[in-house]
């Protein structure tokens, strides 16, 4: 079976300091890959997508990057984190080519920016 | 371009009484339909989904949500609701083919005992 893996679960980061969140999906191959941000009252924001090693494809312009190394692996990063960047952040991945596209997300990971 | 609209940001009932939870979409192509579960600090669960079978789909936990084209809308129902049903609900929508999947911005259910 397919598994999803998020961390950290939380973190607590000062104004200015760089970011590393990463995901890794298990049991499947060539998944496409997203990440969301989840903040109080905005519901889901796709930030970040992914169709193969290496190919981003970016939604909303922001203070954020993303990167996809290997397969199975989604890091979302960030250089100098602002105090908006707070909030839930969820990976999701989806079978490649899947008509029904039903994501299957991680436990997300909490980033508290200070 | 699709979107959805989740109609009450909040919405409040009695334990046992009908769950009724309001999702409107805008797809430029036919579109499939889902609704996820999220518990506090917790990953999105999906619920159910349609993809052009039967226009009334069942889902976990005795939910289900009727597709209605003339109407756009695709509201999730449940007859009598239980005090583990407390949590919050996104509707989404995607076109088919397409690698994005777009939701609308929650509604938290409360169940009063």
């Amino acid at each position: 079976s397919q598994t999803i893996h998020q961390w950290p679960a939380t973190l607590v980061q000062p104004v200015g300091s760089p970011l590393s969140l990463e995901c890794t999906v298990e049991g499947t191959s060539n998944p496409n890959l997203y990440w969301y941000r989840q903040a109080a009252g905005r519901g889901l924001q796709l930030l970040f997508y992914s169709v193969g090693i290496g190919q981003i494809s970016s939604e909303v312009p922001q203070n954020l990057s993303a990167s996809r190394p290997q397969d199975r692996q989604f890091i979302l990063s960030s250089k100098k984190l602002l105090l908006s960047d707070s909030g839930f952040y969820l990976c999701a991945w989806r079978k490649e080519y899947s008509g029904a596209n039903v994501l299957t997300f991680g436990a997300g990971s909490r980033l508290t920016v200070l | 371009a699709q979107s959805v609209t989740q109609l009450g940001s909040h919405v409040s009932v009695s334990e046992g009484a009908l769950v009724l939870l309001r999702c409107n979409y805008s797809s430029s192509v036919p579109p499939y339909l889902f609704w996820y579960v999220q518990y506090p600090n917790q990953g999105l669960q999906l619920l159910l989904k349609y993809t052009s079978a039967a226009t009334l789909v069942k889902g976990i936990n005795g939910f289900e949500a009727e597709f209605k084209k003339s109407e756009t809308s695709f509201h999730l129902t449940k007859p009598s609701a239980h005090m583990s049903d407390a949590a919050e609900y996104f509707c989404a929508v995607s076109g088919r083919g397409a690698n994005n999947l777009f939701f609308g911005t929650g509604t938290r259910l409360t169940v009063i005992p």
